[in-house]
């Protein structure tokens, strides 16, 4: 079945320090891929997505380039600020699918 | 305004309890999903629901049944309540499968004592 493997954490960082995680999949078809962000006490929210090969998401300073070759998925950010402190996952979607496979996601705390 | 609501945020009861929590969304969407949050974080599909009709039932124990009385409510009612239920419950929805987003709600944080 389909899978996300994603870099554990915890991952601590300064203000301003670049960001990189990792995220690779499994899948039979060609999933559209995800990055979702929580805050903490919060739900989930959308940060990026790819839908096909070569695709580039990008948002608030983040970016994640959809790599079939290496079936990855890795998310960046060049200077992260304390209000990205967060919990990030991987997930993907097969595209007749109804579901989103979640990685374990990452915590990621950003000191100032 | 909330375009994934929840209720309640918090829920505390005993073992062996029955309780509901509700889920709204007023985006249009025509799916919407149950995924459980267990305490490291790891997130799972429990259901997926279009267009009010049952799409996907992942190995969730009977005790939990999904009901969706309109397009736009999705509610969970959970019987016999055991320690293992204890985690937190986010209701979602998109417009469709595949490459659409889902759109999470802030989740409700059930502890069985």
């Amino acid at each position: 079945g389909d899978s996300v493997t994603q870099m554990e954490g915890p991952v601590t960082l300064s203000e301003e320090a670049f960001l990189t995680i990792n995220c690779t999949y499994t899948a039979t078809g060609y999933p559209s891929l995800f990055w979702y962000v929580q805050y903490p006490g919060e739900g989930l929210q959308l940060l990026l997505k790819a839908t096909k090969a070569d695709d580039k998401g990008s948002n608030k300073g983040f970016e994640a380039t959809y790599r079939k070759e290496t079936t990855s998925f890795h998310l960046e950010k060049g200077s992260v600020q304390v209000s990205d402190s967060a919990v990030y996952f991987c997930a993907l979607s097969d595209p007749d699918d109804y579901k989103l496979s979640f990685g374990a996601g990452t915590t990621v705390t950003v000191r100032a | 305004d909330t375009a994934v609501s929840q209720t309640p945020k918090y829920l505390v009861t005993q073992m062996g309890n029955d309780k509901s929590i509700k889920c709204e969304q007023n985006l249009g969407h025509d799916t919407m999903y149950w995924y459980k949050q267990d305490s490291k974080k790891f997130l799972k599909i429990m259901f997926s629901y279009n267009n009010k009709e049952l799409i996907i039932n992942e190995t969730v124990p009977n005790r939990f049944s999904p009901k969706s009385p309109d397009k736009a409510h999705l509610n969970l009612h959970i019987n016999s309540l055991e320690l293992g239920d204890s985690a937190v419950y986010f209701c979602a929805s998109s417009q469709a499968r595949g490459t659409a987003t889902q759109y999470f709600g802030p989740g409700t944080r059930l502890t069985v004592l």
